[in-house]
């Protein structure tokens, strides 16, 4: 089955806690993105990667980290830096950079 | 830095209605520009693509126009069903997709 796999699709956190989500595809597709998306508001970038081991930060990647070392894979660790990472947290990939956009289901993430 | 702007926020018609949602963007320098559709708590679903050399794409009932010079895009949804209802996104890519906050819509019958 072909596409794009987040899990778990909800997460709950202890304030100070950090937690990973995971995204998983087997599109081949080289560029992946993470998005956050807050109620009434838009999709806001917090970090992408066009190829294996090279991520860059997007506009909002303060108390956030991830990793590219497998092409399949790209998790985004939310860190106790993070101020209000209350949100729900979707995953993107494309052929390449500047290609259609293809998006998982979500993680709703919560900070109880 | 490219900016995405989506009109009208909400939008609330009865059914049979034709509907037209803008989006505008500063910057024209895009390579796509792709329309999705998100029902409430769930991923983003791609409706449409038009690449920078396109002028419209049609998909059913769907119809989306692209002109690049001024920075616009519509998505005209024809005889519109209870089922369109949902949240309806453009994302602009120069080099990664930005969004705009999109337009609810909720079609009644």
């Amino acid at each position: 089955d072909g596409g794009i796999t987040q899990s778990p699709k909800y997460l709950f956190r202890k304030e100070g806690q950090n937690v990973t989500l995971s995204c998983e595809q087997n599109l081949n597709h080289d560029a992946m993105y993470w998005y956050r998306q807050d109620p009434g508001q838009g999709l806001r970038l917090i970090y992408y990667s066009q190829i294996v081991n090279d991520f860059q930060k997007g506009d909002i990647a303060e108390g956030y980290s991830v990793s590219r070392e497998k092409k399949e894979s790209f998790p985004l660790t939310v860190t106790s830096a993070q101020k209000n990472p209350t949100a729900f947290y979707l995953c993107a990939t494309g052929r390449q950079q500047a290609t259609e956009a293809f998006f998982g289901q979500g993680t709703r993430l919560t900070v109880v | 830095k490219q900016e995405v702007t989506q009109i009208p926020a909400a939008l609330s018609v009865p059914e049979g209605e034709n509907l037209v949602l803008n989006c505008s963007f500063t910057d024209s320098a895009i390579y796509n520009l792709q329309w999705f559709r998100q029902d409430p708590g769930k991923g983003l679903t791609s409706l449409l693509l038009i690449q920078s050399s396109q002028r419209e794409q049609t998909s059913g009932r769907l119809n989306a126009s692209l002109d690049k010079s001024s920075g616009r895009s519509t998505l005209y949804i024809a005889a519109s069903q209870p089922g369109d209802s949902a949240t309806y996104l453009c994302a602009v890519t120069s080099y990664i997709p930005t969004f705009g906050r999109g337009t609810s819509l909720i079609v009644h019958p």
